[in-house]
C-alpha cells in the first residue's frame, strides 16, 4: 500500500546547528503537508506544498518539494531550544476526502 | 474558540471492559477524523467521517467502532479493550475539499492518553 517514509527518525543537534529531516513516499504525490508536534502535545499544521519543485519559506524554516512529487524536505536554519519537537510529513491518502498518509516522524532535541 | 477538544485526557483501563473517546469541535468542519499514535510509527487512521450520519474505515479500523450522529461531534468506541491497544488516540477535523487530490490542513486535539492493563 501506498507508505511515505520520513528520515531521520532522531536528531540531537546543538543550538544554532541546521537541521534537515527528509519524506519520500511510494507513490506520486498530489500535495504535501507538514506538521509539527511539541512534546506532550498534538500535531499542528504548519505548510502545504502543491507544486513540483516548490519551495516555501517561514523564517528559519524551508520547505521543498521535489520534482517528481514524491519526495520533499524540512530545513531549519540554526536551530532554537523552541524548535523541539516532532516533525511529520503526510500526503493525501487514497481515496480522497482529506486523508492523510503520514511519516513515522523526525524527533528533534536542540540543546543548548 | 475551544476548537478540537477530546475527553477524557487519560484513563486505564482493564482488558474487556469497553469505553468510549468523545471528540467535540466548533469549527463547523464537515470531515473529522480519528487516528492512533504509536512510538515510531507516526498517526495512523482508524476511522472517518465526511458528514453527519457517516462513517468509513481507516487504515487500522479492527476492534473500534465509531458514530456522528451530530456533525460536531465524533466519538470512538472500543468494545472490549485489547493490551494492543494501548496508545495515544487523536481526533481532527478539516473543511471539506473540492476533488480527490486537493487538501485541507487538519486540526487535532490534546489528544486521549488511553492505558489498557
Amino acid at each position: 500500500g501506498q507508505q511515505v517514509m520520513q528520515i531521520p527518525q532522531y536528531q540531537h543537534v546543538q543550538e544554532g546547528e541546521d537541521f534537515t529531516t527528509y519524506c519520500n513516499s511510494s507513490t506520486t504525490l498530489s500535495n504535501i503537508q507538514w506538521y509539527k508536534q511539541r512534546p506532550g502535545g498534538h500535531p499542528v499544521f504548519l505548510i502545504q506544498l502543491v507544486k513540483s519543485g516548490e519551495v516555501k519559506k517561514q523564517k528559519r524554516l524551508t520547505f521543498q518539494f521535489g520534482e517528481a512529487k514524491k519526495n520533499s524536505s524540512l530545513h531549519i536554519t540554526a536551530t532554537q531550544t523552541t524548535d523541539v519537537g516532532t516533525y511529520f510529513c503526510a500526503g493525501l491518502g487514497t481515496g480522497g476526502y482529506n486523508k492523510l498518509i503520514f511519516g513515522a516522524g523526525t524527533r528533534l532535541a536542540v540543546h543548548p | 474558540n475551544a476548537g478540537v477538544t477530546q475527553t477524557p485526557k487519560f484513563r486505564v483501563l482493564k482488558t474487556g471492559q469497553s469505553m468510549t473517546l468523545l471528540c467535540a469541535q466548533d469549527m463547523n468542519h464537515e470531515y473529522m477524523y480519528w487516528y492512533r499514535q504509536d512510538p515510531g510509527m507516526g498517526l495512523r487512521l482508524i476511522h472517518y467521517s465526511v458528514g453527519e450520519g457517516t462513517t468509513a474505515k481507516g487504515e487500522v479500523p479492527d476492534g473500534y467502532n465509531v458514530s456522528r450522529l451530530k456533525k460536531q461531534n465524533f466519538l470512538l468506541g472500543l468494545e472490549s479493550a485489547a493490551p494492543s491497544q494501548t496508545s495515544v488516540y487523536f481526533c481532527a477535523s478539516s473543511y471539506s475539499v473540492r476533488g480527490a487530490y486537493s487538501n485541507q490542513p487538519q486540526h487535532f486535539g490534546d489528544g486521549t492518553r488511553l492505558s489498557i492493563l
